[in-house]
């Protein structure tokens, strides 16, 4: 297996609600990352796990909280977003510096 | 801290033809990791080639190629024959040497292949 698989593919929700994105891969990396698209503009680091613990926030909001259960899956839990916050997030993985492997991303609209 | 510069937001060439993305990198590091990525519509972002700074070696995957000039910290990308599928957003990406595996990426270039 040699993917990162994210879901949901599309999620829209309101400013109220909460929401989870869930992020998988069993390549037996040992470092996941969450990053934040805007259309047209290049991909914003937002949190690196390494070893299952939170070593990089790129000081993120806390409307936005990270969560890595085990090796193989990266949550990112959504609460009381703006609208602003409607991105692409994509979730990646790496095993050193042999470059990262990309999930196709989540498309978060904000209602 | 690095920074990545891609000059040219949007390019465009017929397919068949050799394409040269240019990219430029700023950085007080001497061993570090460059990076091609390919973003389709599909949104998935895509590896297409990997550069190791302290190797003098140009990195080549199938039609595409570096020339990675340490010296001006320049790393472009050709595309030799391309084709309709390469049309994408292209990013350059860099990667230091100390452990954290952080990518820092260009603006993209946006290459659209013409029939």
């Amino acid at each position: 297996d040699t993917e990162v698989t994210q879901t949901p593919k599309h999620l829209v929700m309101g400013m109220t609600n909460k929401k989870s994105l869930k992020c998988e891969q069993h390549m037996g990396h040992r470092a996941m990352y969450w990053y934040k698209q805007k259309a047209k503009k290049p991909p914003e680091l937002m949190f690196v796990y390494s070893y299952e613990k939170l070593s990089i926030n790129e000081s993120v909001p806390s409307r936005f909280s990270p969560e890595c259960p085990n090796s193989s899956l990266l949550n990112l839990h959504l609460h009381a977003l703006q609208p602003e916050d409607s991105a692409l997030y994509l979730c990646a993985s790496t095993q050193g510096n042999y470059g990262y492997t990309f999930g196709s991303g989540t498309r978060l609209t904000v209602v | 801290a690095q920074t990545v510069t891609q000059s040219q937001p949007e390019m465009s060439v017929q397919d068949a033809e050799t394409v040269t993305l240019s990219c430029t990198y700023d950085t007080s590091e001497n061993n570090y990791y460059l990076f091609w990525y390919k973003q389709p519509p599909s949104r998935q972002m895509i590896l297409v080639i990997r550069q190791e700074a302290y190797k003098q070696q140009n990195a080549t995957e199938n039609r595409f190629s570096v020339n990675f000039q340490k010296a001006a910290k320049s790393f472009s990308l050709k595309i030799s024959d391309s084709q309709l599928g390469d049309t994408a957003m292209y990013f350059c990406a860099f990667m230091d040497n100390f452990g954290n595996e952080k990518l820092t990426f260009g603006t993209g270039t946006r290459l659209t292949i013409i029939p």
